[in-house]
């Protein structure tokens, strides 16, 4: 199985910051990295697939880039919604591999 | 606007198989991945499997054969089937559509508790 490794595992920020998370990825995964928010209590949304690209309504503030084995998911101008967890998952092999979640706290 | 409902028992004793029902509405699974997916209380996310469009169907390996993901005849629905269940399988179960394995539509979810 491809291991993906997230850091950091929480994170504390502020209204208004810009916060980078990062995904290592045990083998090359190309660009079959997809990015997901998870808010307590409610399924998983998807933000970002193919590693960069945005998924439709997810708001600009959110990007990512990266190929083979790094990633990075930034998100600029912080808003109280994006107090969340977010997940890597790789898309290039099944099994299709999520990274330990980085919790993003105020 | 794309819903996916599920169902299935909540509660099992060990030894016994975990049977839930993905339904689709204001789409289709047409072109697309059905996938499950489980969340241990309090843990991360881990992928079940999935049938492609072509049929083809894959499972984790750490569920030792225990799996089972089948398409209803009208294909709006799906089924997963966890056969001999522990305390270990406890976890929030989602049903979830992928494409290209980015999954862009996920059920509610279901806790499914094993307990004796």
């Amino acid at each position: 199985d491809i291991e993906m490794t997230q850091s950091p595992s929480s994170l504390s920020a502020s209204v208004g910051d810009r916060v980078t998370i990062t995904c290592r990825a045990s083998q090359t995964v190309g660009s079959h990295l997809n990015w997901y928010m998870q808010q307590p209590g409610k399924p998983p949304k998807l933000l970002m697939y193919s590693a960069s690209s945005l998924q439709t309504g997810v708001p600009s503030r959110f990007s990512g880039t990266g190929s083979g084995t790094d990633f990075t998911l930034t998100i600029d101008s912080l808003q109280p919604e994006d107090f969340a967890t977010y997940y890597c998952q790789q898309s290039y092999t099944t099994p299709r591999t999520f990274g330990q979640g980085t919790k993003l706290e105020i | 606007q794309v819903q996916l409902q599920q169902w299935g028992a909540g509660l099992l004793k060990p030894s016994e198989t975990l049977s839930l029902t993905c339904a689709i509405s204001g789409g289709s699974f047409s072109g697309y991945f059905r996938t499950w997916i489980r969340q241990p209380p309090g843990g991360g996310l881990e992928w079940i499997g999935e049938i492609k469009h072509t049929g083809d169907i894959s499972y984790n390996p750490s569920l030792k054969s225990r799996a089972t993901i089948s398409v209803d005849s009208s294909e709006d629905k799906f089924s997963l089937k966890l056969t001999s269940v522990t305390v270990a399988d406890t976890a929030v179960y989602y049903c979830a559509r992928a494409v290209g394995g980015a999954t862009d539509y996920w059920g509610p979810g279901t806790l499914v508790t094993v307990s004796s």
